[in-house]
């Protein structure tokens, strides 16, 4: 039973292009979350959404951008990918009601 | 000085041994805390979350909340090899937005 779904497992993507990263979820939740994961550094939230069309900023926005015009589906946008967003890319979402968030498999970038 | 911190490892420990994994916080506002689990190529799942002070327990696995010294714990008792994964710390940094120790790498050895 996949509750987020993230629509690829691995890309690789040459420096410059402009990438996207899908993210679904059907649960019905209001958040959804981008994270990357990076050795040594853990998770570091990119952006977030509370609610369709709304986003925020989190600790490492540059270089990103989101979309969310329905509340289940969340993409992430590099908009020209350099070879230092290679990473781990997660996307998480949780309800209004606890902090429990529920994560995708994650996307490995590899940008070259 | 970061919100949380947490030890990498990698700790490597036989099977059927007690594990200790720990992450200490900065703001002593914190009162929800979380563990999550990762296993290879697979996203974080919850595991135990715990709310203020004090001992949780869930089956093998027990939480435990040091708001005095800014600690919090996992252990994990009788640990099998499937419980080989990385285990995060994770605490709330705003309305629904969490913030995430760099994770432990823990192997469990038959």
């Amino acid at each position: 039973d996949v509750k987020v779904t993230q629509s690829s497992r691995y890309l690789v993507k040459r420096t410059g292009e402009k990438v996207f990263l899908e993210c679904v979820q059907d649960m019905d939740h209001e958040n959804m979350f981008w994270y990357r994961q990076d050795p040594g550094l853990g998770l570091r939230l990119i952006y977030f959404s509370y609610d369709v069309k709304m986003k925020e900023k989190g600790d490492i926005p540059e270089g990103y951008s989101v979309s969310r015009e329905k509340k289940e589906r969340f993409s992430l946008i590099l908009e020209s990918a350099s070879t230092n967003q290679t990473s781990m890319y997660l996307c998480a979402s949780s309800s209004g009601d606890n902090y429990g968030y529920t994560f995708g498999s994650g996307t490995r970038l590899t940008v070259v | 000085q970061k919100e949380v911190e947490q030890d990498p490892g990698p700790l490597s420990v036989p099977e059927g041994a007690i594990v200790s994994l720990n992450c200490t916080y900065s703001n002593s506002a914190f009162q929800y805390f979380m563990w999550y689990r990762q296993y290879s190529r697979k996203g974080p799942e919850l595991l135990m979350y715990t709310y203020s002070s004090g001992n949780k327990e869930d089956g093998r696995f027990t939480a435990q909340v040091d708001k005095s010294s800014k600690y919090i714990s996992l252990f994990i008792r009788d640990s099998q090899p499937s419980d080989s994964a990385t285990y995060l710390c994770s605490l709330p940094q705003g309305a629904q937005k969490l913030v995430f120790g760099q994770g432990t790498r823990l192997t469990i050895n038959p």
